[in-house]
């Protein structure tokens, strides 16, 4: 596709539940980035992937959250157990590599009840 | 490890110039800068890879001091347009190539 597409744009879950984000990045680009946003606040990192593999995992909060991208194209943020603490905008970008322009999704707003 | 930008806001009038900084207390292999408006997703600027190395888009540059670990976003004769939130990101490159962002710049341009 033309840019980075995340679906749904919004996810309204109640608190405990189980939710899917979904990224498509850009045809070609082996790097994909995950992060999340408050408002006010700048991206915050939390996986990356080079190709297949999470090559920087460090910045997932704690093990209700993972990540997979099993063909190195479209990549699922999974979360377990949501808490409302969880409610905010979860970006996808991906680019070609290192030191390589970062592109970013619109976006998933993800809100916990 | 976040990079520390500064001022934290800035408001201009249509014309004027403003200078956002970016410093990081790590080496550094590379500087991202992206600007965001309300609503809307982060939009990439530019990436500086070189130290000392400058880049020009439009009337927005920026400077990549490598030995300092710092960069500056020059905007110059600012437009409307360029109202929103600016980010820095940066990659310490070597073992971890992960991009890492400040808190933001919020920059408003008045009539």
């Amino acid at each position: 596709g033309a840019g980075v597409s995340q679906t749904p744009s919004n996810k309204v879950t109640e608190k405990g539940k189980y939710v899917e984000l979904r990224c498509d990045p850009i045809s070609g680009h082996t790097a994909l980035y995950w992060y999340r946003q408050s408002l006010g606040q700048g991206p915050e990192f939390l996986i990356y992937f080079q190709g297949t593999g999470a090559a920087d995992d460090s910045g997932l909060p704690n093990d209700r959250f993972f990540a997979v991208r099993p063909e190195g194209s479209v990549s699922t943020l999974k979360i377990q157990r949501t808490e409302r603490g969880d409610s905010a905008v979860y970006l996808c970008a991906s680019s070609r590599g290192q030191g390589e322009g970062v592109f970013f999704g619109q976006g998933t707003r993800l809100t916990v009840v | 490890q976040q990079p520390v930008q500064s001022p934290q806001a800035v408001i201009l009038r249509e014309g004027e110039d403003a200078v956002i900084n970016c410093s990081s207390s790590k080496a550094l292999y590379s500087v991202h800068w992206y600007r965001q408006k309300h609503g809307e997703a982060p939009v990439f600027l530019m990436i500086l890879l070189k130290g000392g190395e400058q880049k020009g888009h439009e009337k927005i540059s920026a400077s990549f001091n490598e030995k300092k670990q710092q960069s500056s976003l020059y905007l110059t004769a600012s437009q409307l347009s360029y109202s929103g939130t600016y980010f820095c990101g940066t990659e310490r490159g070597s073992s971890s190539y992960k991009l890492i962002f400040g808190s933001g710049t919020r920059l408003l341009v008045r009539p």
